[in-house]
C-alpha cells in the first residue's frame, strides 16, 4: 500500500462548481502538506502548502489538513476551465529524508463550459 | 534563468542504450531533486543534492541510475543500459533552502520524457 492515496479521477465538473480533491496518508511523520497543479506536458507548480493541521485560504483555493484522520483536502470555488489540470497532493516530514516529497497519484480535473 | 530548464525535452532510446538527462536549476538554488513520473502516476523521488553533495539517493531504482552535480549547479541523471520500464518523465526540481527547516518551495522543470523501445 502506498504512503499517500489519491483518487485518480478523472473528475469532470461544470464551470462554477465547487471542487473537492482529497488525499489520505499513512505516515504520521508527515508535517508539511502541499498541493501542486500539473498541466499536460508541464512540470508541477505549487498551489498551496500547509504546516500541520488547519486551514489555509488563497483566493478561490482552500487547503485543509486533518492530521488526526490523516486526511487532506483542496477545495476550488467557482471553478474555471483554466483549472483543468492534474492536481497532486504532496507531503514531507520535518526530520529525516531531507526535503524529498512524497506525492499522491494525482487527480485529473476537467472543468467544462 | 527564469526557471528550471531540462534537456532534452524528449528522448527515444533503444533498449540497452545509455542516456544522459540534464537539469539547469534556478540560479543560486542550493537544493536539487530528481523525480521519476510514470504515466498516470505522481512523481517519485529519486535523489537529492545539496550543492554538489548527493545527500540522498535512496530512490534510485537500480545501479544503472547515476546522478551528479559536480559544481553544485547543473545536474545530470544518467541511465545505463536502458530498459523499457525506465520509460517515464524525469522531473528535476530546485529549491533555495538547504536543510529541512521551513517550507522550501520546490520549483519543477518541464521534465524529460524518456521512451525506451
Amino acid at each position: 500500500q502506498k504512503e499517500v492515496e489519491q483518487d485518480p479521477g478523472p473528475l469532470s465538473v461544470p464551470e462554477g462548481a465547487i471542487v473537492s480533491l482529497n488525499c489520505t496518508y499513512s505516515n504520521s511523520a508527515f508535517q508539511y502538506f502541499m498541493w501542486y497543479r500539473q498541466y499536460s506536458r508541464k512540470g508541477p507548480e505549487l498551489l498551496m502548502y500547509t504546516y500541520s493541521s488547519g486551514n489555509k485560504e488563497d483566493g478561490r483555493f482552500t487547503a485543509q489538513v486533518d492530521k488526526s484522520s490523516k486526511y487532506i483536502s483542496l477545495f476550488i470555488r467557482d471553478s474555471q476551465p483554466s483549472d483543468s489540470a492534474t492536481y497532486l497532493c504532496a507531503m514531507r516530514g520535518v526530520t529525516g529524508g531531507g526535503n524529498k516529497l512524497t506525492f499522491g497519484t494525482g487527480t485529473q480535473l476537467k472543468v467544462e463550459l | 534563468g527564469a526557471g528550471v530548464s531540462q534537456s532534452p525535452r524528449y528522448k527515444v532510446a533503444k533498449r540497452g542504450q545509455d542516456v544522459a538527462l540534464r537539469c539547469d536549476p534556478i540560479s543560486g538554488h542550493v537544493s536539487l531533486f530528481w523525480y521519476q513520473q510514470a504515466l498516470g502516476q505522481g512523481p517519485e523521488f529519486l535523489t537529492y543534492f545539496q550543492n554538489e553533495a548527493q545527500l540522498d539517493k535512496s530512490g534510485l531504482p537500480s545501479d544503472r541510475f547515476f546522478a551528479e552535480r559536480p559544481e553544485g549547479s547543473v545536474s545530470t541523471l544518467k541511465i545505463q543500459r536502458t530498459q523499457q520500464e525506465d520509460s517515464a518523465v524525469y522531473l528535476c526540481a530546485s529549491s533555495h533552502v538547504a536543510g529541512i527547516a521551513g517550507v522550501d518551495t520546490q520549483y519543477f522543470g518541464p521534465g524529460t520524457r524518456l521512451t525506451v523501445l
